[in-house]
């Protein structure tokens, strides 16, 4: 069975701080997605990778960052977080299909 | 672009079965997926069905593709109280990226 582990189930930070959250998988997989998903938005994708040190903006990328250094690692960064950044966010990997995490729910104070 | 719409909510007794609706826009989609997610869980794979299928039948799940129509259903039989979570239909134009409805939060009537 395939593994995607979230660092976290619960966060809370406040304003300004630089927040990781931090998703790890075990199945060798190139691709890796971070979305975020808000009450009757669904899904909505930020940022994904295709490699090893590769990235590509999803749909939402603006306040966001994310790094791959390892390719079983992929982290998204909230350089400055601000309240609206309060959400639940998921990371999946894979390709046709998609393997999700936990969600880690993140609240901006 | 693409556009994936579902409604947001559905009812239904034990014991029935349910359906749940989906619409998309892009006529190039290759897999069409369904998602549940459980309160205060991700995203748990269901099915999908490749775009060249009509149904697919999986246990007490039956996915309906009508490609003219551009419209995707799941089915559940014998709804039990285990089924209560929110349902994603998404669909993959064969890139690397899926794009998810706003998802249908099921709820089970006793």
């Amino acid at each position: 069975d395939v593994k995607v582990t979230q660092s976290s189930r619960y966060l809370v930070k406040r304003t300004g701080e630089k927040v990781f959250l931090e998703c790890v998988q075990d199945m060798d997989h190139e691709n890796m997605f971070w979305y975020r998903q808000d009450p009757g938005l669904g899904l909505r994708l930020i940022y994904f990778s295709y490699d090893v040190k590769m990235k590509e903006k999803g749909d939402i990328p603006e306040g966001y960052s994310v790094s791959r250094e390892k390719k079983e690692r992929f982290s998204l960064i909230l350089e400055s977080a601000s309240t609206n950044q309060t959400s639940m966010y998921l990371c999946a990997s894979g390709n046709q299909p998609q393997h999700f995490g936990d969600g880690t729910r993140l609240s901006i104070l | 672009g693409e556009d994936v719409e579902q409604s947001l909510f559905l009812s239904v007794r034990e014991g029935d079965s349910s359906v749940i609706n989906c619409t998309y826009t892009d006529s190039s989609s290759t897999y069409l997926y369904w998602y549940k997610q459980e309160p205060g869980a991700g995203l748990q794979l269901l099915t999908y069905i490749f775009s060249n299928m009509d149904m697919k039948q999986d246990q007490r799940l039956t996915v309906l593709l009508n490609k003219k129509d551009k419209h995707l259903s799941l089915r559940i039989a014998d709804t039990q109280t285990g089924d209560s979570a929110i349902y994603f239909c998404a669909e993959s134009l064969g890139n690397e990226k899926l794009t998810f409805g706003t998802g249908t939060r099921l709820t089970i009537i006793p």
